[in-house]
């Protein structure tokens, strides 16, 4: 069983807002993830961490960023969220090896009006 | 680039009944291949890989894959389908060691009639 959570769960709020999305993971994996989804489309990789303060952007621009300070903990911030932010978020880790396998938290669903 | 195409958006099928969902591929090298569920309001879950070897894989939940090199499939299946299995498929395509060049598919969503 994946040990990944993500809060809140669900969020709306208004635009101009400052916004941070929290991931954690307990299964100490150096690798960690954000994915961007809407529906019907696929996943889109929009920051990868392979370690503690390493972080990269993904093929998908995105204006968020992303920190990773401790191992466990990749958390995501808008400074300004537009209702173009709208989406899923999910977080995701894997291991070093074998790093190919990815665990998913459950997602946070955003809401910009 | 590497691109993976999912063909049926939604399929629908009655519980007990048999199962496929396609899956092509495009990539330039030997692909490692996946698919990925998502039960809703859950994040996506592995059911199966191909590396190398048997070209059927066998995943959870008694799913299996077949690959087919010669017409870049990787076709996700079920004998009997239970109600528990509908849920949002996903196929993905990438390299081996990392998820950072994985390419994911737009998904199948799957109904199951009683």
């Amino acid at each position: 069983e994946a040990d990944i959570y993500q809060t809140p769960r669900y969020l709306v709020i208004g635009t101009g807002k400052k916004i941070t999305l929290e991931c954690s993971q307990t299964m100490g994996h150096d690798k960690m993830y954000w994915y961007q989804q809407d529906p019907g489309m696929e996943l889109h990789l929009i920051h990868y961490s392979y370690g503690v303060n390493s972080t990269e952007k993904g093929d998908l621009s995105s204006e968020s960023t992303v920190s990773r300070i401790r191992t466990e903990h990749f958390p995501l911030t808008l400074e300004s969220a537009r209702p173009s932010h709208t989406s899923q978020y999910l977080c995701a880790s894997s291991e070093w090896v074998g790093g190919e396998k990815l665990f998913f938290g459950s997602g946070t669903q955003l809401s910009v009006l | 680039a590497q691109s993976v195409t999912q063909p049926d958006i939604h399929i629908t099928v009655s519980e007990g009944a048999s199962l496929e969902l396609r899956c092509n591929y495009s990539y330039g090298a030997t692909p490692y291949l996946f698919w990925y569920v998502q039960s809703p309001g859950q994040g996506l879950q592995l059911l199966l890989k191909y590396f190398s070897g048997d070209t059927l894989v066998q995943g959870i939940k008694g799913f299996e894959a077949e690959f087919k090199r010669s017409q870049s499939s990787f076709n996700l299946r079920k004998p009997s389908v239970h109600w528990s299995d509908a849920a949002e498929y996903f196929c993905a395509v990438g390299a081996r060691g990392s998820a950072r060049q994985l390419t994911f598919g737009s998904g199948t969503q799957l109904t199951v009639l009683p």
